[in-house]
């Protein structure tokens, strides 16, 4: 059974704060992670994916990978109150562009 | 926007209808996925389309069908609608270029209630 297993939260972290997300995945044959914002009542949105061991920044986001331990994480520098949503992460199967999500970390970012 | 189009957007059926729900692709996507969204639970895929063919299935029963058009676009049909059906259900698709294209981008969704 191919897993993304995700700390449910909620995370509360003050207004300018640096919020770290993290998720483990199952399957080692996963290649590619992706992470999505989730607002209440709306549909998932893309943040960024990662298929490179190691960091890769985008804007106030920083996605970081380490296939070993098959953890990927999400860092949100500056958090805003317009952060304040949920986050998903998933991993793709192989290369099959099937993903697995994880239930989701709830954020609560502070004024 | 992620130019995915979903309908309807919300619907209440009652338990041993069935119900067909309808997306169209972002422009020069030829996949379309569709996943189900419990309360409190991330997607679970139900199944993947690309070109007219199914290409994979989820845990899911037979109940739980689709098609896909030459334009791309998609339909997702359940039978038999049953209480734990109730969800939001998301059209995804995906298939640009380079290894972006794996990535899948949401439409707005479908909000099922089954009474």
């Amino acid at each position: 059974q191919k897993e993304v297993e995700q700390n449910s939260g909620p995370l509360s972290v003050p207004e300018g704060a640096i919020a770290s997300l993290n998720c483990t995945y199952s399957d080692r044959g996963s290649q590619s992670f992706f992470w999505y914002r989730q607002y209440s009542g709306k549909s998932p949105e893309l943040i960024m994916f990662i298929y490179s061991n190691g960091d890769k920044e985008d804007g106030r986001f920083t996605a970081q990978l380490n296939k070993a331990s098959q953890y990927v994480s999400l860092l949100i520098r500056d958090s805003q109150p317009s952060d304040s949503a949920t986050y998903l992460c998933a991993a793709e199967e192989g290369n099959f562009n099937k993903f697995y999500f994880g239930s989701g970390t709830k954020l609560n970012v502070k004024p | 926007e992620t130019g995915v189009t979903q309908s309807p957007t919300h619907l209440i059926k009652t338990r041993g209808q069935q119900v067909t729900l309808r997306c169209s692709s972002q422009s020069g996507h030829n996949t379309v996925s569709w996943y189900q969204q419990a309360l409190g639970q991330g997607p679970q895929f139900i199944f993947q389309y690309y070109r007219e063919e199914e290409n994979g299935r989820g845990n899911f029963p037979p109940r739980f069908s689709g098609l896909q058009f030459p334009n791309y676009s998609s339909e997702l049909n359940v039978n038999a609608l049953e209480l734990d059906d109730s969800a939001l259900y998301l059209c995804a698709s995906s298939g640009g270029q380079g290894r972006s294209g794996n990535t899948i981008y949401f439409g707005e969704g479908s909000w099922l209630t089954v009474v």
